[in-house]
């Protein structure tokens, strides 16, 4: 089953305003990832948090984790028409470390 | 630095063709490798990965193979396409077990 799913599966907003995306999993894990992909392209690695922080940011970005609800969120500030893109949150779940298991993803659309 | 190289860029095939996809990572030795298919506005499905030369572990049974002949070489392969191959094939590396760095991605169309 997939380990992170996505919540929403899509969003639009107002440039400026902030967007907010969510994460659940299933199973104990290590660390938590999110990823960024434009429209055709490759991901791009965003921020990691391990499973003993509570908190993360990076720029815009902030990542939250609560391993007690296995959730998580991607919060951006002050979006920008630029910040359209699909964010994939992922886990390492039961992998060993090898594997990353990637959710379905959340679909941001800012509106300029 | 670190870069990984995928091609082509788009690719339509006939049902029933062979498939040769390469991928390519240079800046880092002995990267774990993968190999990743995306449906249109869906997530990731892991095909394959591979933690060394000549060592592959295979997430999903179907047609596609791959094979690591070189360090930083990743290639996957079909002998007959079906028309269910199509999608955005995505190749990656890890240099830790954590991060992982994608290719630009490869569109396969199969008609």
């Amino acid at each position: 089953s997939q380990q992170g799913e996505e919540d929403p599966q899509a969003l639009s907003i107002q440039e400026g305003e902030n967007a907010t995306m969510n994460c659940s999993y299933k199973t104990s894990i290590n660390n938590l990832q999110w990823y960024r992909q434009n429209s055709g392209r490759g991901l791009v690695h965003l921020i990691l948090i391990r499973s003993n922080e509570r908190e993360k940011h990076s720029g815009r970005l902030r990542v939250t984790l609560d391993t007690s609800k296995k959730s998580s969120s991607l919060l951006i500030t002050a979006s920008r028409a630029a910040d359209t893109a699909s964010y994939f949150c992922a886990t390492d779940g039961d992998t060993g470390g090898f594997k990353t298991i990637f959710g379905a993803g959340t679909r941001l659309f800012v509106k300029a | 630095s670190q870069t990984i190289h995928q091609w082509p860029a788009t690719l339509v095939q006939p049902v029933g063709s062979p498939l040769s996809l390469e991928c390519t990572v240079e800046g880092t030795s002995n990267p774990n490798l993968y190999w990743y298919r995306q449906a249109a506005g869906r997530g990731l499905q892991l095909l394959f990965y591979s933690v060394g030369i000549g060592q592959i572990s295979s997430e999903v049974p179907q047609n596609l193979s791959a094979s690591r002949p070189q360090d930083r070489q990743f290639i996957l392969s079909s002998k007959k396409l079906l028309l269910s191959d199509s999608g955005f094939y995505l190749c990656a590396y890890g240099t830790s077990v954590r991060t992982q760095y994608f290719g630009p991605g490869t569109r396969l169309t199969v008609l």
